[in-house]
């Protein structure tokens, strides 16, 4: 039984498409990350839900807009796709509270923008 | 700028033998680090932590040891075993934990 899903697993799409990766984590945690995998492999947070609260929002361009509808779920929806946003987009899941916990990892969503 | 780097992009090691990855950060704020492993296709998972206040962690074959004034971490495979062939990635948290900062990884590769 996976842990934390994201879907679609690969996504292909041309510039200027607006898409959605969903995700979903049943661990019972509070709080949800989106990372972006960029080709020089750093993994770079983009965002943070706790809670359904969001706590994190790094420096990502307004066309990244994320939706946590419970804490079980957040959603990455990405208007005007760019050339750029071609990336791996991994979601993870956390205890959160403040303690020594580390994070699980979705199986992440390869995305091409042509 | 990236406040954790990790400088070798991949390592070859025979079975059996010691495999050492190595981390540096420059935020001396930083007091949680972590270390995840990832194969192709799939997302990272962790493997072993170590909190500021201590100097090493064990668990198993894999060792990570803390040096603050250096600000360096390295985790230690020993005996490697060509399961272990994966991408290592370390990671470090301030404060109230809930952001993280990853290296770029290293390429571990285990020869049979």
């Amino acid at each position: 039984d996976t842990a934390v899903s994201q879907t679609p697993k690969y996504l292909v799409t041309q510039m200027g498409n607006d898409k959605s990766i969903k995700c979903e984590q049943n661990l019972g945690h509070d709080t949800m990350y989106w990372y972006k995998q960029d080709s020089k492999k750093f993994l770079k947070i983009m965002f943070s839900y706790n809670n359904k609260e969001l706590i994190i929002n790094e420096t990502v361009p307004n066309r990244f807009s994320p939706k946590s509808p419970d804490k079980a779920h957040l959603n990455l929806h990405i208007n005007s796709l760019e050339l750029g946003d071609s990336a791996v987009y991994f979601c993870a899941s956390r205890r959160g509270g403040g303690a020594y916990n580390e994070q699980f990892f979705g199986p992440g969503t390869r995305l091409t923008v042509l | 700028d990236q406040q954790v780097k990790q400088n070798s992009p991949s390592l070859s090691v025979q079975e059996g033998r010691i495999s050492i990855l190595n981390c540096d950060y420059t935020n001396s704020m930083f007091d949680y680090f972590l270390w995840y492993k990832k194969y192709p296709a799939e997302g990272p998972t962790f493997l072993i932590s170590i909190s500021s206040i201590k100097d090493k962690n064990e668990d198993g074959r894999f060792t990570v040891f803390l040096n603050k004034s250096a600000k360096h971490l390295s985790l230690h495979i020993v005996p490697s075993q060509p399961g272990d062939s994966a991408v290592y990635f370390c990671a470090a948290s301030r404060d109230n934990f809930n952001k993280f900062y990853f290296g770029s990884g290293t390429k571990l590769n285990v020869k049979p």
